[in-house]
């Protein structure tokens, strides 16, 4: 099978502009989770989707949102950017059947710089 | 709300050594434990998980994981090291919502560096 699957790879927006990052899940997989990596701010959890559903947030401003389409893919998109959203994006696809107990497969990351 | 603790930064090690990487975590309710692994401009691949049992997990490339409940401990070992295991390694746990959900909380990383 495919792994997950990010798009773009690298990314460099500026200050106020809006983003848009796509992540495919590997075949089958019914959860997508969305995690910011920063060196200051580690690994944070950014929200997880299940059948289209949004069922578990963290802890980030409105600015930063998401969708997952019935065929599992999802995209996050971050609004009015700011400097601090300079981050690797990763995405995580999981089969969705065992919870919090699934192991999660992540793709290679999105980075984006913002300028 | 449950949280990780990577106790070293850094692990500097020769090659051939053994290693272990400690991680600590906080938690009322049942625990699922992960070790993962992200080398350089890649993602993160699961090493090993802990969801019940024994409390000795094996995971890939020869790494295992000792769940400790009384010292609220899942340290992760290797007994000799390789070059190709200098990466970054991050211990995390699993914390579920009513609606089925779960997220994810991340160790703060520990960078493992063998020298030859």
């Amino acid at each position: 099978k495919a792994g997950v699957t990010q798009t773009p790879r690298y990314l460099i927006k500026t200050r106020g502009q809006q983003v848009t990052l796509s992540c495919s899940p590997i075949s089958g997989h019914r959860s997508v989770s969305w995690y910011q990596q920063t060196p200051g701010q580690g690994l944070q959890f950014l929200f997880e989707y299940f059948s289209e559903t949004q069922r578990n947030k963290g802890n980030f401003p409105g600015r930063f949102s998401g969708r997952q389409f019935s065929n599992s893919r999802s995209e996050m998109n971050v609004s009015t950017l700011e400097l601090g959203d300079s981050a690797l994006y990763l995405c995580a696809s999981s089969p969705g059947l065992a919870g919090l107990a699934d192991t999660q497969y992540f793709g290679p990351g999105t980075r984006l710089t913002v300028l | 709300a449950q949280s990780v603790t990577q106790l070293d930064s850094q692990v500097p090690v020769f090659e051939e050594a053994p290693v272990e990487l400690r991680c600590n975590y906080s938690s009322s309710v049942s625990v699922y434990l992960f070790w993962y692994v992200q080398y350089p401009n890649q993602g993160l691949q699961l090493l090993l998980k802990y969801l019940s049992g024994s409390t000795l997990v094996k995971g890939i490339n020869g790494f295992e994981a000792e769940f400790n409940k009384s010292q609220t401990s899942f340290h992760l070992r290797k007994p000799s090291v390789h070059i190709s295991d200098t990466a970054e390694y991050f211990c995390a746990v699993s914390e579920g919502v009513q609606n089925g959900g779960f997220k994810t909380i991340f160790g703060a990383g520990t960078r493992l560096f063998v020298k030859a």
